[in-house]
């Protein structure tokens, strides 16, 4: 039962474009939202996250957006840069990212130069 | 400042063996979580430990075990390791279990024959 879905295994887009990576989830519980980006031979680096009182967050070149009623979010990055080619994991919490993470199963993004 | 380490990097078992994976958590953290990440997956919460004690399982069973020492580094141990048990080990150290705050740490690769 994956309570956290990345339907979108991997994603290429060109440098100076917008990536879009889109996460759907399905118990209405999360309240917090993290996505994390994690490279070879590396832990997962916390990227950006959003409370489930919010609907958008930006953090310099990476904005999440926050769908509640389609229990949907997605990550923006503008523009896309080379270094950015990573796995990409979308997680959610409860008890305001106090609780342990439930974690999508990553895209990758590969951003061409 | 030292990040979260792990050791070994990679290991390779036998089924029926067991196995202690060790972390060293960030400087200043009090909790550490332990995920497991199965191959094309997304890390899955194991348990969680804060000041010392159990803070919080997943879906794991009983020989899947830890410990939070008094510097709060952390091992986990697996007993009667089964093929399945061959994944990436992530260890992650945040203050207070606050996920935002969460440093993983590189893993340990651990391949089960």
């Amino acid at each position: 039962d994956q309570q956290v879905k990345q339907n979108s295994p991997s994603l290429s887009v060109q440098e100076g474009r917008i990536s879009i990576l889109n996460c759907d989830y399905t118990n209405s519980m999360f309240d917090y939202f993290l996505w994390y980006k994690k490279y070879p031979a590396e832990g997962p680096t916390f990227l950006i996250s959003i409370s489930s009182i919010k609907d958008k967050n930006e953090d310099g070149r990476f904005t999440v957006f926050l769908n509640k009623s389609a229990k949907h979010l997605s990550l923006h990055i503008v523009p896309s840069q080379p270094g950015d080619s990573a796995v990409y994991f979308c997680a959610a919490s409860v008890d305001m990212g106090r609780r342990a993470l439930t974690f999508g199963s990553g895209t990758r993004l590969q951003v061409q130069p | 400042e030292t990040g979260v380490t792990q050791s070994p990097t990679h290991l390779i078992k036998t089924r029926g063996q067991q196995v202690t994976l060790r972390c060293s958590s960030q400087s200043g953290h009090n909790t550490v979580s332990w995920y497991q990440q199965a191959l094309g997956q997304g890390p899955q919460f194991i348990f969680q430990y804060y000041r010392e004690e159990e803070n919080g399982r997943g879906n794991f069973p009983p020989r899947f075990s830890g410990l939070q020492f008094p510097n709060y580094s952390s091992e986990l141990n697996v007993n009667a390791l089964e093929l399945d048990d061959s994944a990436l080990y992530l260890c992650a150290s945040s203050l207070e279990s606050f996920q935002e705050t969460q440093y993983f740490g590189p893993g340990t690769r651990l391949l089960v024959l």
